[in-house]
């Protein structure tokens, strides 16, 4: 079971908002500690999307965005393209176990 | 062109050992931590391992004891020395780039292809 905890699938249709939540504890993203979020398409490596909860690296569109408030995190894509179907995954830090920790993933559908 | 290039993957027996390299080109290595991070088939990423700037190292319970990250900075190159291995071991490993020493970022920035693990009999 991952330490931070996210739900197996969303889905939605093209050109809709979806949003993808990220749900830790006060060991980290409650212990004040940044969530970054990852792409993953199929049979590729992780892409950094989000870090430091809201910050896009260059090269990624503004309708991804990313937010954190108290012990949870979300991801929003709106104006959703098939493009964006993928495994979603969010991360942290926890302070107790001194782990980089990461949400058990999520797959988005874009119906 | 900033890249990580993994190698040393394979298939071994459980309780072998196997050692994975990263190659980093297009950034200057010493000055960032980097990471092990492994994915089953199917499955989610797990965090397996962390180097700092100073050579400081990190493991999750599942693989301390047993794995052993290092880096040499002359050669741009991380390893991965993988001990004891276990079915459960068996995963991609990909060698991902840190935060920026001295920053406070705790993201991996940059990622590998992978390198494929089979642990068998």
């Amino acid at each position: 079971q991952s330490v931070l905890t996210q739900p197996p699938s969303v889905s939605g249709a093209p050109g809709q908002r979806v949003t993808i939540s990220c749900t830790g504890s006060s060991s980290n993203i409650g212990a004040g500690y940044d969530v970054h979020w990852y792409q993953q398409l199929p049979g590729t490596a992780p892409k950094l999307l989000i870090y430091g909860n809201n910050n896009r690296p260059s090269g990624v569109p503004d309708r991804l965005s990313g937010s954190k408030s108290g012990t949870s995190a979300s991801l929003a894509i709106s104006g959703l393209q098939a493009e964006d179907e993928a495994d979603y995954y969010c991360q942290s830090y926890d302070s107790s176990l001194r782990n980089w920790v990461f949400g058990g993933g999520t797959k988005l559908t874009v119906l | 062109e900033v890249q990580l290039v993994e190698s040393g993957g394979g298939f071994v027996q459980p309780g072998g050992s196997l050692r994975l390299s990263c190659a980093a080109s297009g950034f200057t290595f010493s000055s960032y931590d980097m990471h092990w991070v492994r994915q089953a088939t199917g499955k989610g990423l797990e965090w397996v391992s962390g180097i700092g700037t100073a050579g400081e190292t990190y493991y999750p319970d599942s693989v301390k004891g047993r794995f052993i990250i290092s880096r040499e900075n002359a050669w741009n190159s991380l390893d991965l020395q993988m001990n004891s291995l276990r079915a459960g071991d068996t995963a991609v490993y990909y060698c991902a780039r840190g935060g920026e020493g001295g920053s406070r970022r705790l993201d991996m920035d940059v990622w590998g292809t992978g390198t494929a693990v089979t642990v068998s009999s």
